[in-house]
């Protein structure tokens, strides 16, 4: 079974554009959540969906957004990127929206964001 | 904001010997789950132990719980150099909504 897949690994924007991220979770996996990771830091919480209604948002201000498809893969945009916004986008995904079931989340490889 | 916080902030042995990391918290938790990142890759789940868990097992894994003092530790035993990564502590702030907090990270690297 494939993994976690996010699309594209790497990827080079100018200030002031605005990118694309994506994500296909597992198959059967119903929940997916994003989290943004700065260089020497640990993974922080932007977005969480499941079932294609968002289930909770990190500290991020408007200009980050997502959502999610039928199938369950989505979608995390970024507007109006700022320099700061270079990171490693992560998305991972679970059974469920909680895990409580004892199983951890499967991250996937993520994207490497540089803003120039 | 970041939730634990794990020590020693970055960890150095040979191969063969123990490396064991630790990770404080500050708030209750239901879960508490280890991580590990080979080189700003993605990460991949190594043990979650519940609250009511003081110790888990998992091939030369072990995490150890205690919430009397908020603190985790993971111990890898006889370490090899592909253990050399990267390890995160998270939690979930006592929220079941799948939400995780985590740390800063402990870098190991095992020498050959």
């Amino acid at each position: 079974d494939a993994g976690v897949t996010q699309s594209p690994t790497h990827l080079i924007k100018t200030r002031g554009q605005q990118v694309t991220l994506r994500c296909s979770p597992i198959s059967g996996h119903k929940s997916v959540s994003w989290y943004q990771q700065v260089l020497g830091q640990g993974p922080q919480f932007i977005f969480q969906y499941y079932e294609k209604e968002e289930r909770g948002r990190g500290n991020f201000p408007d200009r980050f957004s997502a959502r999610q498809f039928p199938n369950y893969s989505s979608e995390l945009n970024v507007n109006a990127l700022l320099l700061g916004d270079s990171a490693l986008y992560l998305c991972a995904s679970s059974l469920t929206v909680s895990y409580l079931s004892g199983y951890g989340y499967t991250f996937g490889s993520g994207t490497r964001l540089t803003v120039v | 904001s970041q939730q634990g916080e794990e020590d020693p902030q970055a960890l150095s042995i040979q191969e063969g010997e123990n490396a064991t990391m630790n990770c404080s918290y500050k708030t209750s938790i239901n879960n508490l789950q280890w991580y590990r990142q080979n080189s700003g890759r993605g990460l991949v789940h190594l043990i979650l132990i519940r609250s009511n868990e003081r110790e888990k097992h998992s091939g030369r894994l072990r995490v150890t719980l205690d919430t009397s003092k908020k603190s985790s530790s993971l111990l890898i035993t006889a370490s090899r150099a592909a253990d050399t990564a990267s390890y995160f502590c998270a939690t979930d702030r006592g929220s079941t909504l799948g939400r995780l907090y985590f740390g800063r990270g402990t870098q190991l690297t095992v020498w050959p």
